[in-house]
Order: structure tokens, then sequence, then C-alpha cells
């Protein structure tokens, strides 16, 4: 296993446009989340998932997000109608339930540029 | 709600001894965790208190008080690949963790 996976690592698009990210976690875990990182701050919490529930989801979340897990393997955060505040690095993190100890791993992120 | 505290930026010397600080408010907690990330780079778990006390791994100790709603980071022999950014982060029941801002140590 190569850890967190995530694709695109950039992308631009215009505002207004939609985008999709991906999110490969490791397999054995059965929790996903999804970040999102502005420059100078700490990670953000957007949405998490066990398995294929979503569990919660941050008020941050607005309804032109979404996220999905289906099948409980990846996951895929989806922007709608980007505005140029949705600019960020967006991160996706994969653990096994009450990890506490052991910690999340975090993918390498999708750092978005709207413009 | 729950917010944490740390310094924006910390600055020490090679070989020296930092310590990074994180005060937190919450209603209760499993434990206490800290990151590191390096610029552009993924965060990485670095350590977690679920108990008050120190736990050492290698260069790195942290701390936790809960009587005192506070912890820190303890980076021993300091290294030029030391500077980074580090993120306290709060474990709780039924959610995700919640991260602090942040502390640049150069």
């Amino acid at each position: 296993d190569t850890g967190v996976s995530q694709n695109p690592r950039h992308k631009i698009t215009k505002r207004g446009q939609n985008v999709t990210f991906r999110c490969d976690p490791i397999s054995e875990h059965n929790r996903l989340y999804w970040y999102r990182q502005t420059l100078g701050q700490g990670p953000e919490f957007l949405t998490y998932f066990q398995n294929e529930a979503q569990l919660e989801k941050s008020r941050l979340l607005s309804d032109r997000f979404s996220a999905e897990r289906p099948k409980g393997s990846f996951s895929t955060l989806e922007i709608q109608r980007t505005e140029q505040g949705d600019s960020a690095m967006y991160l996706c993190a994969s653990s096994l339930a009450l990890t506490g100890g052991n910690g999340y791993t975090f993918g390498s992120g999708t750092r978005l540029t709207v413009v | 709600g729950q917010s944490l505290e740390q310094p924006s930026e910390v600055t020490a010397v090679e070989g020296a001894i930092v310590q990074i600080n994180c005060t937190y408010q919450t209603s209760g907690f499993y434990g206490l965790s800290w990151y590191q990330q390096h610029d552009g780079g993924a965060p990485t778990f670095l350590s977690y208190n679920g108990l008050d006390g120190l736990e050492e791994t290698g260069r790195f100790s942290s701390f936790l008080s809960r009587s005192d709603s506070y912890g820190y980071l303890l980076l021993q022999e300091l290294q030029m690949k030391d500077s980074s950014s580090y993120f306290c982060a709060l474990n709780q029941a039924g959610t995700a963790l919640i991260f602090g801002k942040g502390t640049t140590l150069s």
C-alpha cells in the first residue's frame, strides 16, 4: 500500500465551473476525511465517512459541495459553481476508527485555484 | 464549541530545544495529537497524548495536562530539517480531528 493518493495534484478552473477531486485511502482504513487548508492556516474539517456512510458534514460544506464514497473505497469531492473563495488545498486523510493513538494518514492534497 | 491556540511562529537555533505550546477549549475529548507539515506537503502524524503526562518518541516529546487544558510539543537537538509547521489537534468522540492554526518553526 502506497498511502493515501489524491488526484489531481493541481487544478486551475474558471469561476463558475464544476470540479471533482478523487481520494484513494489506505485500503484497510474504514474512515475517510476531507479537509480544506488555506495559506497560513490549519486544516479545516469538511466531512468524513465511515465505510460508505457520510457521518458528519461541517457547516463549511455549503450546498455547492458534495462528497461521496461509493462502496466504502475511494471518495470524490465535487464543488459546483466554483468561487474564488474556494481556492485552497483540499486534503484527504484516512484512518481506522477509534485510532487516536495511530493518527490520520494524509494525502498530498489537491491544490485548487479558481480564476 | 472547541478551539485551539498555539503561537504562530517560533524561532530556535540548531542543536537547541524548543517547546511549542497549545491551549484548548473543549467539552470533552479523547486526547491531543501533533502533526508536522513541510511547505506544500501532507501533514504527518507525530505524537498523541490520550492520558496526562509526557510521551516520548525519539527527539520529540509531547505533554498533556487536562486540568490546565494545555499541551506542548518538545523538540530536542534541533536540526535544520525540523523547520516546518506544527499543528496540535483535538481527538474528540464521534467527530474528526480539529486542528489549531499551526506554529511555524524556523
